[in-house]
């Protein structure tokens, strides 16, 4: 079964400085996607970015940015120029062919 | 309106109550799932359905039943509620697995 790890429980980050978010999955599938998700405090789940497995090109949405190497299992998100309003839980997702498997989540604290 | 809506938003029910916990969709999504939420560990599947002649069970399945009333409508029960089933839970749906979910605003389950 896959498997998705976030070995950080938490993060913290000084406004509009940077901080990557670590993710790394088990697979023996070789095509498939993943995401990265914000869930604030409104519990809400909101889809942050989404990467083809079968594209080399790492994925950017605005100030959020991901690093994929396909060979080391790894999809780490980067969050540049952080704000007040990134601070959530994030979870990293893998789909291969049915259901989506999830992280257990890291907490991103912003300090002011 | 949302897109997925769930009801009720929070509940709090008895130990060994029947619940039933609902989602609807407007989107046309065939594919829709039910996910919970625990602290430290993410969000694991209960059941998913790709049409309404087609339930699966998930990695977390016991203890809980589904019914798919129309490709619109997919309904979590608690046969017997117990207080390890308090969780956060979330419906969610999607056209195709190489796309993210759309997720519902979840519903907080307490068993007393």
């Amino acid at each position: 079964a896959q498997t998705v790890t976030q070995s950080q429980p938490e993060m913290s980050v000084q406004e509009a400085e940077t901080v990557t978010l670590s993710c790394t999955y088990d697979t023996s599938e070789s095509d498939y996607y993943l995401f990265w998700y914000k869930q604030p405090p409104s519990r809400q789940m909101i889809l942050v970015i989404r990467q083809e497995a079968y594209k080399q090109q790492n994925a950017t949405e605005n100030r959020f940015s991901v690093n994929f190497q396909k060979a080391a299992k790894s999809f780490s998100l980067k969050i540049s120029d952080s704000q007040l309003g990134d601070a959530a839980m994030y979870f990293c997702a893998y789909r291969g062919n049915n259901d989506m498997r999830f992280g257990a989540g890291t907490r991103l604290t912003v300090k002011p | 309106d949302a897109d997925v809506t769930q009801t009720p938003r929070n509940r709090i029910t008895k130990t060994g109550k029947r619940i039933m916990l609902e989602c609807s969709q407007t989107k046309g999504h065939d594919r829709m799932y039910w996910y919970r939420q625990d602290p430290g560990l993410g969000l694991r599947l209960i059941y998913y359905s790709f049409d309404v002649k087609d339930i699966n069970k998930g990695e977390i399945s016991d203890g809980y039943s589904v019914s798919r009333q129309a490709q619109a409508k997919f309904s979590l029960s608690l046969e017997s509620a117990i207080p390890n089933q308090t969780a956060l839970y979330f419906c969610a749906t999607s056209v195709d697995r190489g796309y993210g979910y759309t997720f519902g605003s979840g519903t907080r389950l307490t068993v007393v």
